[in-house]
């Protein structure tokens, strides 16, 4: 079983980078889409990007100027990287893969981890 | 962007009762609509994919229909672990969306 989760700091500091880790167990990053999807509080669920295992990325206009997202095969982990934070970046990060061919949808996800931005 | 909206945000029912909850898209998708659940505390959970496919494991109690803008989500004779909020997503086109969800609760 696909096994995801989040880790890194749980605040962070106003107009500092937010960076997040997620660790894939029982399975590999090759050949597969891995994204990003955040929650904040009384909000929707927001996609943030995806990395494709060879470093590809896509992400979502609203946050594009501030993302960076990357792969690392050999640790089985990839990461998500948000600069100039704000309250507004308040929220609880998701990692999910992403599947691309026979359908189209995020088929295992983390279990969340919250992230406050405040001085 | 495509804009999800869910219907209603808010349920109560009881279990072994029959609820539908539908999402409506602001242009049309095709068939690139998701259903996930969710429980305080816990992951996301895929429950269909493309409008009607299972994912293997959930219940059958479970199935999805509609196509262009209109979807539903049917679950059939509710049972306590039911009891979640729902989501759907599309994949049509990027940025992926999700709807604001509907909260499923026990009368």
């Amino acid at each position: 079983q696909l096994q995801l989760q989040e880790s890194g700091p749980g605040l962070a500091q106003p107009s500092e980078t937010l960076s997040l880790t997620c660790t894939v167990s029982g399975g590999s990053l090759k050949s597969y889409y891995w994204s990003w999807i955040r929650k904040p509080p009384g909000k929707e669920l927001e996609w943030i990007g995806y990395v494709y295992y060879n470093g590809d990325t896509n992400y979502n206009p609203s946050l594009k100027s501030r993302v960076a997202m990357s792969a690392d095969m050999s640790k089985d982990q990839f990461s998500l990287k948000l600069g100039s934070v704000t309250a507004a970046d308040t929220a609880v990060y998701y990692c999910a893969r992403y599947i691309r061919g026979a359908g189209y949808y995020l088929d295992y996800w983390g279990q969340g981890i919250q992230v406050t931005v405040s001085s | 962007d495509i804009q999800m909206t869910q219907s209603p945000s808010s349920l109560s029912a009881s279990v072994g009762d029959r609820v539908t909850i539908t999402c409506r898209a602001s242009q049309s998708i095709d068939g690139f609509l998701n259903w996930y659940q969710y429980k305080p505390g816990g992951a996301p959970n895929l429950l269909i994919h493309s409008t009607v496919h299972l994912k293997r494991g959930v219940s059958t109690r479970f199935s999805g229909s509609g196509d262009g803008t209109d979807f539903t989500l049917t679950i059939d004779d509710l049972q306590p672990e039911d009891f979640a909020t729902y989501y759907c997503q599309q994949c049509k086109t990027f940025p992926l969306t999700f709807g604001g969800g509907t909260r499923l609760e026990i009368k």
